[in-house]
């Protein structure tokens, strides 16, 4: 029983470049979240999805995009990274209330 | 949209002390406050959470305090110890019982317990 699983732990990417961020997790949740931590600014929620073919938008969507492919997987894309979006990058998974964060996947654009 | 407000942003305190964490959120709405605790490198683990229907909850050395009317709730540690030193955020939530349950995070207190 893993939890969440993200990948990649860390990534370097140059301005313009897109990459997906993968996460799984395997505790049957429905519901799964995007975050991303700044200094200072807490973590805050980039998108999210209730249910398996369902996405919406959280605090600070642009600049991303998601998908729900079932309901283990929730990938996180940025199709043309640009330096603000240097930051740690956690997803989330949660049934009723409590959530399960992944490990972070720590992404620095150049 | 909601608004959650953390102070102070780092806290110093002597082991054995308590220490007192305060946050305020917008929305009346709000009706789940939860808790996290981020040591360096790691990731958040809830450590205490408390729904709108009650006004403190307590767990050994920790407790949540929420004053629905003024919109704040805190955290308060007694008696800490070195372990205690990480980063603690407060959250809230008005979808606790749907089909989702979006947080939405303070900025984060940056505890130190010195021994």
């Amino acid at each position: 029983n893993a939890g969440v699983t993200q990948t990649p732990k860390f990534q370097v990417l140059k301005t313009g470049q897109s990459m997906t961020l993968q996460c799984a997790q395997d505790m049957n949740h429905n519901s799964m979240y995007w975050y991303r931590q700044d200094p200072g600014m807490g973590l805050r929620l980039i998108y999210y999805s209730a249910s398996e073919g369902t996405t919406d938008k959280g605090e600070v969507p642009n600049g991303y995009n998601v998908s729900r492919l079932n309901k283990r997987e929730f990938s996180l894309r940025l199709e043309s990274a640009a330096p603000s979006q240097t930051s740690v990058y956690f997803c989330a998974s949660s049934w009723n209330y409590g959530y399960t964060f992944g490990s972070g996947t720590r992404l620095t654009v150049v | 949209g909601e608004n959650v407000e953390q102070h102070p942003s780092t806290l110093s305190v002597q082991e054995g002390d308590s220490a007192v964490i305060k946050c305020t959120y917008s929305d009346s709405a709000s009706n789940y406050f939860p808790w996290y605790k981020q040591e360096l490198g790691k990731r958040p683990q809830l450590i205490i959470d408390i729904r709108s229907n009650v006004g403190e909850k307590k767990d050994q050395r920790i407790a949540v305090t929420l004053n629905k009317t003024a919109k704040h709730f805190s955290l308060h540690i007694t008696e800490t110890q070195p372990e205690d030193s990480a980063v603690y955020f407060c959250a809230a939530s008005k979808d606790y019982g749907g089909a989702t349950n979006k947080l939405i995070f303070g900025t984060g207190t940056l505890l130190a317990v010195q021994p």
